[in-house]
């Protein structure tokens, strides 16, 4: 199955810093999310981003497809921006929906 | 609109008991998947249930089994608990194939003594 990475591991921002967060791929993808693991567990879906560019507040990511990578930016980072952001790749049909997570950047954005 | 509801929040077990986990998805939503979270393999795919019938599952061992009742609400299972089955279980609930409608809940955190 398709491998996912993602980069850098851990990351330490002053508020107000920006940043710039990277997912590569071993295969072609998709069906790219980006999500954000908040301090209680839960995964907040951020983006669904198979190409092209997204812009959501102070969030943007863009997926090349043809280059088998996306990146998620985060600008003037607030506290509480912390958290892990992990991206995926999605398979959705009739043989069932699942996805395939990259193992995480780890965010703490100090006051 | 409620979102996706996983009981316990918490839950402490001996190895060799079993363990059931329950998951309410969002209101209208048929498709329930199950992920397992631990700090050494990250965020693995478990099963996922499309209207009672399991559609996928992951590379897991036959003591992980789910179900999914006729109002979408979903149960999974784990028995002969093992240390190594500690982590996060998260469930999912999304409206028929869309990503962009996938939604997570909080967990249940489950440590096995």
């Amino acid at each position: 199955g398709i491998q996912v990475e993602q980069s850098p591991p851990d990351l330490i921002l002053q508020e107000g810093a920006n940043s710039t967060l990277r997912c590569n791929f071993s295969d072609s993808v998709n069906n790219l999310q980006w999500f954000h693991q908040n301090p209680w567990g839960q995964l907040i879906n951020l983006f669904y981003i198979p190409s092209g560019t997204k812009q959501n507040g102070r969030l943007s990511a863009t997926t090349v497809a043809t280059e088998r990578y996306s990146l998620l930016y985060i600008s003037s980072s607030q506290t509480t921006d912390s958290g892990v952001y992990f991206c995926a790749e999605g398979t959705y049909n009739n043989a069932g929906n699942m996805l395939t997570f990259g193992g995480g950047t780890r965010l703490m954005v100090k006051p | 609109k409620a979102g996706v509801t996983q009981t316990p929040r918490y839950l402490i077990k001996t190895r060799g008991q079993q363990v059931t986990l329950s998951c309410s998805p969002i209101s209208g939503h048929r498709s329930v998947s199950w992920y397992q979270q631990t700090p050494g393999q990250g965020l693995q795919f478990l099963f996922e249930y499309f209207s009672e019938t399991q559609r996928n599952k992951g590379n897991f061992p036959g003591r992980f089994s789910g179900r999914q009742f006729s109002n979408s609400r979903s149960e999974m299972n784990v028995s002969t608990l093992e240390l190594g089955d500690s982590a996060l279980y998260l469930c999912a609930s999304s409206y028929r194939d869309s990503p962009e409608k996938l939604f997570f809940g909080s967990g249940t955190q489950l440590s096995v003594l």
